[in-house]
This record gives structure tokens, sequence and C-alpha cells, in this order.
């Protein structure tokens, strides 16, 4: 039962260079959110999805983009990397019907640009 | 702007005895309550939820919340601490009626268990 899965787990960019985190969910859940997650900040919404083909921003969109082509897969993408893009990158998903504000999560992907 | 306290970074108790991790917020309405856990290198996981009802709501491992609407507080408590429950607390919350699922988070409280 392998539920939210993010690739990669750890990477290191230099600045300006880009990237795409992976992240998958095989449990036909319409809703996915990217978030990230800084020390002593709490998690802040990036990108979410309510279903294939519709995106929207969150909190912090800015230097981010995504795409929801399907509805297993929700890559978030880099452009020009910056320093401030150093944090831990969250994918989660959530069902609809009632149990839709309950969201799960994947391990994350630690990013570091220097 | 609506927001999530969590005013204790880091919370320490002794396995056996009670713990509370605090949670307070400022949002419009009555919202959606939610306690979620982060175990070191891994993501958040689900521990329980506030909709509507009975003000004290029981969840996973144990824990419970109770939800105080006139302090508009939902602290997180468990009788009997075990130095498994060191990790990272999150509170959250969801205005209802906001037509949104999206989360505001607190910035979370470390829980150490002293053996």
């Amino acid at each position: 039962n392998a539920g939210v899965t993010q690739t990669p787990k750890f990477r290191i960019l230099k600045i300006g260079q880009s990237m795409t985190l992976q992240c998958t969910q095989d449990m036909n859940h319409n809703y996915m959110y990217w978030y990230r997650q800084d020390p002593g900040m709490g998690l802040k919404l990036i990108y979410y999805s309510v279903g294939a083909g519709i995106t929207d921003k969150g909190e912090v969109p800015n230097g981010y983009n995504v795409s929801r082509s399907t509805t297993e897969d929700f890559p978030l993408r880099l452009e020009l990397a910056a320093p401030s893009q150093t944090s831990v990158y969250f994918c989660a998903s959530s069902p609809t019907g009632l149990a839709k504000n309950i969201q799960y999560f994947g391990a994350g992907t630690r990013l570091s640009v220097l | 702007a609506q927001s999530v306290a969590q005013p204790e970074d880091q919370v320490n108790v002794a396995e056996g005895n009670p713990l509370t991790v605090k949670c307070t917020y400022s949002v419009s309405g009555n919202p959606y309550l939610f306690w979620y856990v982060q175990y070191p290198n891994r993501g958040l996981q689900f521990l329980l939820k506030y909709i509507t009802g009975d003000n004290l709501v029981k969840g996973s491992y144990g824990f419970e919340a109770e939800f105080n609407k006139s302090q508009t507080s939902f602290h997180l408590k468990k009788p009997s601490a075990l130095v498994s429950d060191s990790a990272l607390y999150f509170c959250a919350v969801i205005p209802k009626g906001s037509g949104t699922y999206k989360y505001i988070f607190g910035t979370g409280t470390r829980l150490k268990v002293l053996a």
C-alpha cells in the first residue's frame, strides 16, 4: 500500500538550475497539494489541485509551477532555483466526500539550493 | 488575518505522565480542527479532527483533543506519555464555510518524552 510517493528524497541544486519534484498517489484521490516546510514556520501551501487538469495557487506560489495531467501525478517544477527555495517539500492528497479534509502526506523531498 | 498558534516550541514530559500540547486559533466562523504528527524524516500523519458534536474527540495512539469554543483552543492531550510519542505535532484548521480544503497550519510543537 504505497500511498503518496515522492521522488527524489534529497537533492542539491545550484542557483539557476531547474528541477521537477515528482509526486504520485495510488489512492485515487482527486485533491492534491504541495507544501514547503521551513524550520519554525510550519507548512505553507504552494499549489493545489482539485482534479486532473485543474490547479490553483496557494500561499507561496512564486518560483514554482505545477501540472496535473492525471489523477495520480502532481509534479512540482522549480525554474531558476534560488537559495530561498531551500526547504523540505511535501506532497499530500485527500479524497472527496466526507473524508476530504484528511490529507495523506508523502515522506518529503529535502532540497538544498547552493 | 487568520492564524493558528502553537505557543510552545517544545514540550518535555516524563514517560507515564500526562501530556498537553496547546493550540489556539483565530479564524472566522467555526472551523474544522486537526492534529497531525510528524516523525523524523517522515510526512505528516493524521491523528484526529473536530468537525462538530462532542467537544472531546479521540484519535490514534491514545491521543485526544478538546475543542473549547470560548477560548478558541484545541489542545492535544494524552493521559500517559510514551517515549515513542516523541515527535513534532502540528495543529491545523480549515475555516468552515470557506469553500476550501486548504489548511492553515500552526508552527509545530516538538514533544520530547523522557524515559
